[in-house]
Protein backbone atom coordinates (compact mmCIF):
# COMPACT_ATOMS: atom_id res chain seq x y z
CA UNK A 1 0.00 0.00 0.00
CA UNK A 2 1.63 3.46 -0.70
CA UNK A 3 1.01 5.57 1.81
CA UNK A 4 0.84 9.50 1.14
CA UNK A 5 2.30 12.53 3.47
CA UNK A 6 1.18 15.70 3.31
CA UNK A 7 3.25 19.10 4.58
CA UNK A 8 2.88 20.95 6.20
CA UNK A 9 0.00 19.70 8.56
CA UNK A 10 -1.37 23.67 8.51
CA UNK A 11 -0.60 26.41 6.36
CA UNK A 12 -1.22 30.21 7.55
CA UNK A 13 -1.79 32.73 5.21
CA UNK A 14 -3.59 35.63 4.49
CA UNK A 15 -6.27 35.97 1.01
CA UNK A 16 -4.28 36.85 -2.02
CA UNK A 17 -1.30 34.80 -1.16
CA UNK A 18 0.08 31.82 -2.57
CA UNK A 19 -0.13 28.41 -1.24
CA UNK A 20 2.01 25.63 -2.26
CA UNK A 21 1.16 22.11 -0.55
CA UNK A 22 3.23 19.19 -1.09
CA UNK A 23 2.06 15.33 -0.48
CA UNK A 24 4.81 12.70 -1.09
CA UNK A 25 4.24 9.28 -2.02
CA UNK A 26 6.35 5.80 -0.06
CA UNK A 27 6.49 4.17 -3.73
CA UNK A 28 5.88 6.07 -6.98
CA UNK A 29 2.31 6.62 -8.10
CA UNK A 30 1.51 4.58 -11.23
CA UNK A 31 0.50 6.74 -14.52
CA UNK A 32 0.19 9.81 -12.61
CA UNK A 33 -2.81 9.00 -10.79
CA UNK A 34 -2.74 11.55 -8.06
CA UNK A 35 -5.68 13.70 -6.92
CA UNK A 36 -6.14 16.43 -4.52
CA UNK A 37 -9.34 17.21 -3.04
CA UNK A 38 -11.09 20.11 -1.17
CA UNK A 39 -13.29 19.75 2.26
CA UNK A 40 -15.39 22.21 4.05
CA UNK A 41 -16.55 21.41 7.05
CA UNK A 42 -19.91 19.57 7.14
CA UNK A 43 -19.20 19.19 3.90
CA UNK A 44 -18.36 16.77 1.51
CA UNK A 45 -14.74 16.61 -0.47
CA UNK A 46 -14.81 18.24 -3.99
CA UNK A 47 -12.45 17.00 -6.72
CA UNK A 48 -10.12 19.75 -7.62
CA UNK A 49 -7.40 17.76 -9.76
CA UNK A 50 -6.54 14.62 -11.00
CA UNK A 51 -4.11 13.19 -13.23
CA UNK A 52 -1.51 15.02 -10.87
CA UNK A 53 -2.10 18.45 -12.89
CA UNK A 54 -6.22 18.25 -14.65
CA UNK A 55 -8.80 20.09 -13.54
CA UNK A 56 -11.71 18.81 -12.77
CA UNK A 57 -14.63 20.76 -13.70
CA UNK A 58 -15.20 24.43 -12.30
CA UNK A 59 -12.69 24.44 -10.80
CA UNK A 60 -10.72 27.82 -10.86
CA UNK A 61 -7.45 28.16 -12.73
CA UNK A 62 -5.90 29.76 -9.55
CA UNK A 63 -5.65 25.88 -8.67
CA UNK A 64 -2.82 23.83 -10.19
CA UNK A 65 -1.37 21.07 -9.89
CA UNK A 66 2.46 19.33 -10.56
CA UNK A 67 4.42 16.84 -9.93
CA UNK A 68 5.25 12.86 -11.07
CA UNK A 69 6.74 10.10 -9.36
CA UNK A 70 6.68 10.25 -5.67
CA UNK A 71 6.58 14.52 -5.32
CA UNK A 72 3.15 16.19 -5.87
CA UNK A 73 2.52 19.54 -5.51
CA UNK A 74 -0.71 21.42 -5.01
CA UNK A 75 -0.81 25.11 -6.13
CA UNK A 76 -3.60 28.06 -5.63
CA UNK A 77 -1.59 30.99 -7.06
CA UNK A 78 -3.77 33.34 -5.03
CA UNK A 79 -5.92 32.37 -1.97
CA UNK A 80 -9.17 33.57 -2.35
CA UNK A 81 -11.38 33.84 1.13
CA UNK A 82 -13.44 30.68 -0.08
CA UNK A 83 -10.45 28.49 -0.12
CA UNK A 84 -9.65 28.33 3.94
CA UNK A 85 -10.29 24.71 3.73
CA UNK A 86 -8.72 21.30 4.17
CA UNK A 87 -6.97 20.10 1.56
CA UNK A 88 -6.31 16.14 0.90
CA UNK A 89 -4.33 14.35 -1.48
CA UNK A 90 -4.96 10.46 -3.15
CA UNK A 91 -3.64 8.26 -5.15
CA UNK A 92 -4.30 5.21 -7.25
CA UNK A 93 -2.73 2.12 -7.83
CA UNK A 94 -3.18 -2.02 -8.06
CA UNK A 95 -6.45 -1.51 -7.05
CA UNK A 96 -5.84 0.39 -3.54
CA UNK A 97 -6.70 4.08 -3.12
CA UNK A 98 -4.98 5.84 -0.29
CA UNK A 99 -5.81 9.50 1.25
CA UNK A 100 -3.00 11.41 2.61
CA UNK A 101 -3.82 12.86 6.29
CA UNK A 102 -4.48 16.63 4.94
CA UNK A 103 -3.35 19.81 5.23
CA UNK A 104 -5.54 22.72 6.14
CA UNK A 105 -5.13 26.23 4.84
CA UNK A 106 -6.08 29.02 7.49
CA UNK A 107 -6.72 32.74 7.77
CA UNK A 108 -3.61 34.47 9.34
CA UNK B 1 -27.11 16.22 -13.35
CA UNK B 2 -25.22 13.51 -11.21
CA UNK B 3 -26.40 12.91 -8.17
CA UNK B 4 -25.97 10.51 -5.14
CA UNK B 5 -28.14 9.83 -2.02
CA UNK B 6 -27.58 8.36 0.81
CA UNK B 7 -29.38 6.56 3.72
CA UNK B 8 -30.31 8.56 6.74
CA UNK B 9 -27.90 8.87 10.07
CA UNK B 10 -28.26 6.06 12.29
CA UNK B 11 -26.91 5.07 15.76
CA UNK B 12 -26.01 1.51 16.39
CA UNK B 13 -24.99 -0.38 19.11
CA UNK B 14 -21.25 -2.05 19.60
CA UNK B 15 -21.31 -5.53 17.35
CA UNK B 16 -24.18 -4.81 15.15
CA UNK B 17 -24.07 -4.30 11.81
CA UNK B 18 -24.91 -1.05 9.41
CA UNK B 19 -25.95 -1.27 6.06
CA UNK B 20 -25.90 2.19 4.21
CA UNK B 21 -27.25 2.92 0.80
CA UNK B 22 -26.19 5.12 -2.17
CA UNK B 23 -28.88 6.12 -5.36
CA UNK B 24 -27.38 7.18 -7.98
CA UNK B 25 -28.96 9.34 -11.10
CA UNK B 26 -28.05 11.20 -13.91
CA UNK B 27 -25.59 8.76 -15.49
CA UNK B 28 -24.97 5.09 -16.49
CA UNK B 29 -25.27 3.36 -13.10
CA UNK B 30 -23.12 0.65 -14.43
CA UNK B 31 -20.60 2.10 -15.93
CA UNK B 32 -18.37 3.86 -13.11
CA UNK B 33 -17.00 2.40 -10.12
CA UNK B 34 -18.56 3.53 -6.79
CA UNK B 35 -16.74 3.98 -3.81
CA UNK B 36 -17.16 4.26 -0.06
CA UNK B 37 -14.87 6.48 2.09
CA UNK B 38 -15.11 7.11 5.96
CA UNK B 39 -14.08 10.34 7.57
CA UNK B 40 -14.27 10.05 11.49
CA UNK B 41 -14.88 12.97 13.75
CA UNK B 42 -12.14 15.50 13.37
CA UNK B 43 -10.20 13.49 11.34
CA UNK B 44 -9.11 12.65 7.58
CA UNK B 45 -10.45 10.76 4.55
CA UNK B 46 -10.17 6.56 4.74
CA UNK B 47 -10.94 4.09 1.58
CA UNK B 48 -12.71 1.45 2.14
CA UNK B 49 -13.48 -0.18 -0.83
CA UNK B 50 -14.94 -0.07 -4.22
CA UNK B 51 -17.37 -1.89 -6.16
CA UNK B 52 -18.14 -2.06 -9.78
CA UNK B 53 -21.85 -1.93 -10.63
CA UNK B 54 -21.53 -3.53 -13.71
CA UNK B 55 -19.78 -6.76 -12.51
CA UNK B 56 -21.11 -6.58 -8.88
CA UNK B 57 -16.66 -7.22 -8.75
CA UNK B 58 -15.28 -5.61 -5.42
CA UNK B 59 -11.64 -4.69 -3.82
CA UNK B 60 -11.67 -3.02 -0.34
CA UNK B 61 -8.37 -2.32 1.77
CA UNK B 62 -6.78 -4.58 3.56
CA UNK B 63 -8.50 -3.01 7.13
CA UNK B 64 -11.71 -3.74 6.20
CA UNK B 65 -11.32 -7.31 4.18
CA UNK B 66 -13.81 -9.86 5.63
CA UNK B 67 -15.69 -7.04 7.36
CA UNK B 68 -17.10 -4.36 4.79
CA UNK B 69 -19.46 -5.97 2.28
CA UNK B 70 -19.88 -3.78 -0.89
CA UNK B 71 -23.27 -4.73 -3.06
CA UNK B 72 -25.41 -3.16 -5.31
CA UNK B 73 -28.57 -3.39 -7.29
CA UNK B 74 -28.65 -2.37 -10.68
CA UNK B 75 -32.67 -2.01 -10.59
CA UNK B 76 -32.55 0.68 -8.15
CA UNK B 77 -29.41 1.82 -8.90
CA UNK B 78 -28.52 1.61 -5.67
CA UNK B 79 -25.31 0.55 -4.13
CA UNK B 80 -24.76 -0.47 -0.36
CA UNK B 81 -22.22 -0.67 2.32
CA UNK B 82 -22.63 -2.61 5.00
CA UNK B 83 -19.86 -2.97 8.30
CA UNK B 84 -20.36 -5.68 10.63
CA UNK B 85 -19.18 -6.18 14.00
CA UNK B 86 -19.49 -2.70 14.83
CA UNK B 87 -17.10 -0.67 17.27
CA UNK B 88 -17.27 2.89 19.12
CA UNK B 89 -14.28 3.67 16.65
CA UNK B 90 -16.30 2.76 13.92
CA UNK B 91 -18.23 5.99 14.49
CA UNK B 92 -17.81 8.42 11.48
CA UNK B 93 -19.38 9.55 8.35
CA UNK B 94 -19.59 7.32 5.60
CA UNK B 95 -19.34 8.57 1.81
CA UNK B 96 -20.08 6.81 -1.18
CA UNK B 97 -18.29 8.57 -4.30
CA UNK B 98 -18.09 8.17 -7.90
CA UNK B 99 -14.96 7.31 -9.51
CA UNK B 100 -14.25 9.43 -12.67
CA UNK B 101 -11.87 6.74 -14.10
CA UNK B 102 -9.53 8.71 -14.02
CA UNK B 103 -8.16 8.05 -10.66
CA UNK B 104 -10.21 10.75 -8.49
CA UNK B 105 -13.67 11.01 -7.33
CA UNK B 106 -15.90 13.41 -9.15
CA UNK B 107 -18.85 12.84 -7.49
CA UNK B 108 -19.43 12.23 -3.81
CA UNK B 109 -23.03 11.54 -1.66
CA UNK B 110 -24.03 13.77 0.80
CA UNK B 111 -22.53 11.41 4.31
CA UNK B 112 -24.43 8.93 6.47
CA UNK B 113 -23.43 9.49 10.28
CA UNK B 114 -22.83 5.98 12.05
CA UNK B 115 -22.66 6.24 15.39
CA UNK B 116 -21.74 3.60 17.17
CA UNK B 117 -22.76 3.86 21.20
CA UNK B 118 -23.77 1.46 23.97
Amino acid sequence: EIVLTQSPGTLSLSPGERATLSCRASHSVSFSYLAWYQQKPGQAPRLLIYGASSRATGVPDRFSGGGSGTDFTLTISRLEPEDFAVYYCQQYGSSSWTFGQGTKVEIK
Amino acid sequence: QVHLVQSGAEVKRPGASVKVSCKASGYTFSGYFMHWVRQAPGQGLEWMGRIDPGSGDTDSAQKFQGWVTMTRDTSSRTAYMELSRLRSDDTAVYFCARDGRHGGFDYWGQGTLITVSS
